[in-house]
């Protein structure tokens, strides 16, 4: 069961900017970076944005990270059909002392 | 190039044992804290442990304390994981991850009689 929690599904269409929220509590968001992945199951996932809302290089400026509190957002703006797959927030969580993984938001483009 | 490879998955009863093993290639491994990070069938990400770069520090989710072992040996670019005691909720695509810019495609581990 994880303790961070995202919605199950997002969808847009071409064009259109989704934001995926991760909500999480004072011992993991709330005082530690945020990362996010995509990922497409049974393949390797892909890391996105690093420490809340950094990008690595060759991840696409269509993709955005932000921080605010125990929450956590993504953004994909120019929703492109290669954008559907399912998406994770994970941070580090001090009571735990481990990682923590979102519950998964599959993004779906109409 | 960054490359990561798991091997060591199988079908194993339930009780058993496997060990895990994540060669990694064009990175200075002794650098990096590694993971393993499991998909069980129909599931979402799942962390399971994190080993520090020197190996003298290790972390495990709860559901695998006492059961799993993360090791690693660095003058063989090597991350392993010993899993006993393994239950049908181990029964998962495993990957290794370079925290968290690189990641392996997965070794299959499947417990049951």
């Amino acid at each position: 069961q994880s303790v961070l929690t995202q919605p199950p599904s997002a969808s847009g269409t071409p064009g259109q900017r989704v934001t995926i929220s991760c909500s999480g509590s004072s011992s993991n968001i709330g005082s530690n970076n945020v990362n996010w992945f995509q990922h497409l199951p049974g393949t390797a996932p892909k890391l996105l944005i690093y420490r809340s809302n950094q990008r690595p290089s060759g991840v696409p400026d269509r993709f955005s990270g932000s921080k605010s509190g125990t929450s956590a957002s993504l953004a994909i703006s120019g929703l492109q059909s290669e954008d559907e797959a399912d998406y994770y927030c994970e941070a580090w969580d001090d009571s735990l002392n481990g990682n923590v993984f979102g519950t998964g938001t599959k993004v779906t483009v109409l | 190039e960054v490359q990561l490879v798991e091997s060591g998955g199988g079908l194993v009863q339930p009780g058993g044992s496997l060990r895990l093993s994540c060669a990694a290639s064009g990175f200075t491994f002794s650098n990096y804290d590694m993971s393993w990070v499991r998909q069980a069938p129909g599931k979402g990400l799942e962390w399971v442990s994190t080993i520090t770069g020197s190996g003298d520090g290790t972390f495990y989710a709860d559901p695998v304390k006492g059961r799993f072992t993360a090791s690693r040996d660095n003058s063989k670019n090597t991350l392993y994981l010993q899993m006993n005691s393994l239950r049908g909720e181990d029964t998962a695509l495993y990957h290794c991850a370079r925290n968290w810019g690189a990641w392996g495609k997965g070794t299959t581990v499947t417990v049951s009689s």
